[in-house]
């Protein structure tokens, strides 16, 4: 596509609920990246994929969230078990090589 | 630890003055250096990316590099209103991730 979508662009979750989070990186991107941005703060790494390499996932704040991308294309950020600190802004971002990101609007996760 | 560090601001300028944004990294072997900006709000938005030293300016917008002092600058001639913002500074190393700085508030003052 022209940009990169983000799904949903908001979402209110129950604590402790599941929720899956959705990123369609620009066609024929190689490298694909999620970072999380709490209001007022900057962007915090969580993982980041580089083609059929293994993903970085040094990022990740704890094992309640995972990721996966298939194909080489969509990737789905999953946090399982969700508390009220995962409230935050998700931003999902592909770049070609050793260009610059492009990110996508967002995700806004409510925790209740 | 490859860092990123920008002032954080805020930095109030007139309408129509220049606006000098900077930001220091401390890994030698970076390649590549990038100015986005992002509106309250909003997604962060690439503004400027600069790889060799020196000058490059695009529009009102001009982006220095001194690799030797190991900082890179934006200069926002001709400031308006709409350059209100966080001006966030990203740097790569060797790899393809890049290092970002927690950005500079910017307020244009009319």
């Amino acid at each position: 596509g022209a940009g990169v979508s983000q799904s949903p662009s908001n979402k209110v979750t129950e604590k402790g609920k599941d929720v899956e989070l959705r990123c369609d990186p620009i066609s024929g991107h190689t490298a694909l990246y999620w970072y999380r941005q709490s209001l007022g703060q900057g962007l915090e790494f969580l993982i980041y994929f580089q083609g059929n390499s293994a993903p970085d996932k040094s990022g990740l704040p704890s094992d309640r969230f995972s990721a996966e991308r298939t194909g080489g294309s969509v990737s789905t950020l999953t946090i399982q078990r969700t508390q009220q600190e995962d409230s935050a802004v998700y931003l999902c971002a592909s770049s070609l090589e050793k260009n610059g990101y492009t990110f996508g609007s967002g995700t806004r996760l409510t925790v209740v | 630890q490859k860092e990123v560090e920008q002032n954080s601001g805020p930095l109030s300028v007139p309408e129509g003055a220049i606006a000098s944004l900077n930001c220091t990294y401390s890994d030698r072997v970076s390649q590549s250096f990038f100015w986005y900006r992002q509106y309250s709000g909003k997604s962060p938005e690439l503004i400027m990316s600069i790889y060799s030293n020196g000058d490059k300016e695009d529009g009102r917008f001009t982006a220095q590099l001194n690799k030797a002092s190991q900082y890179v600058s934006l200069l926002i001639r001709d400031s308006q209103p709409s350059d209100s913002a966080t001006y966030l500074c990203a740097v790569r190393p060797s790899n393809y991730q890049l290092i970002w700085g927690a950005g500079t508030k910017l307020i244009i003052k009319p």
